[in-house]
């Protein structure tokens, strides 16, 4: 059954570093998002990305935070300076279509420790 | 103010018992999602209900949806200890936000053998 892949499952990194999570959504989806749970927390929305632009952002996706499709299969999530309260589970997700309409598959995670 | 929310926050019951979790919402939305997560794992989807639905069926699980109240239920039947899982609904909103999931603070269940 296809999935969607994440690597690494687990990063460690120092406070000021920039962070490159990865993923590789299901082959067919179009529509690409990026969600980080703090421990213990809900699951919190940070971008969705369509045709090659983020089609929606939220607040906590601010101008330390950016993401790309590289080559058509990868997904990325960069975080330019990482800080302590960057400490999440980072997961990715995709869909085949938008998701008025169907339900989003989601990776097994990054779990990001800023130290 | 949060979209949605999920009760109880835990729920602790025997194999074999029925597992009831709630979940309310403030705006309207297009539709309601039911999704399950392990310990540390990914989200697996469950059941998908629409805003003109009321009820679904998937296997043991049982959701409703109630729009005039802004709520809805997930219900697990005859529950087995591998369903001990925290349990998320979200929502899809109807107006605006078509791509992103809000989900509740969820529901942690523990089913013992």
């Amino acid at each position: 059954e296809p999935e969607v892949t994440q690597t690494p499952s687990h990063q460690v990194t120092q406070m000021g570093q920039e962070v490159i999570l990865r993923c590789v959504p299901i082959s067919n989806h179009l529509y690409f998002y990026w969600y980080r749970q703090i421990l213990g927390q809900k699951v919190e929305f940070l971008v969705s990305f369509y045709n090659n632009e983020i089609s929606e952002k939220s607040e906590i996706f601010d101008d330390q935070f950016s993401v790309e499709r590289p080559d058509g299969s990868n997904f990325t999530l960069k975080i330019r300076s990482t800080k302590l309260e960057d400490s999440a589970m980072y997961f990715c997700a995709s869909s085949q279509i938008e998701l008025r309409d169907t339900e989003a598959f989601f990776g097994q995670g990054t779990r990001l420790t800023v130290v | 103010s949060q979209q949605g929310e999920e009760d109880p926050q835990a729920l602790s019951i025997q194999e074999g018992e029925n597992a009831t979790m709630n979940c309310s919402y403030k705006t309207s939305i297009n539709n309601l999602q039911w999704y399950r997560q392990n310990s540390g794992r990914g989200l697996v989807h469950l059941i998908l209900i629409r805003s003109n639905e009321r009820e679904k069926h998937s296997g043991r699980l049982r959701v409703t949806l109630d729009t005039s109240k802004k709520s809805s239920s997930l219900l697990i039947t005859a529950s087995r200890a591998a369903d001990t899982a925290s349990y998320f609904c979200a929502t899809v909103l109807f107006s605006g936000g078509y791509n992103k999931l809000i989900f509740g603070a969820g529901t942690r269940l523990a089913v013992h053998p």
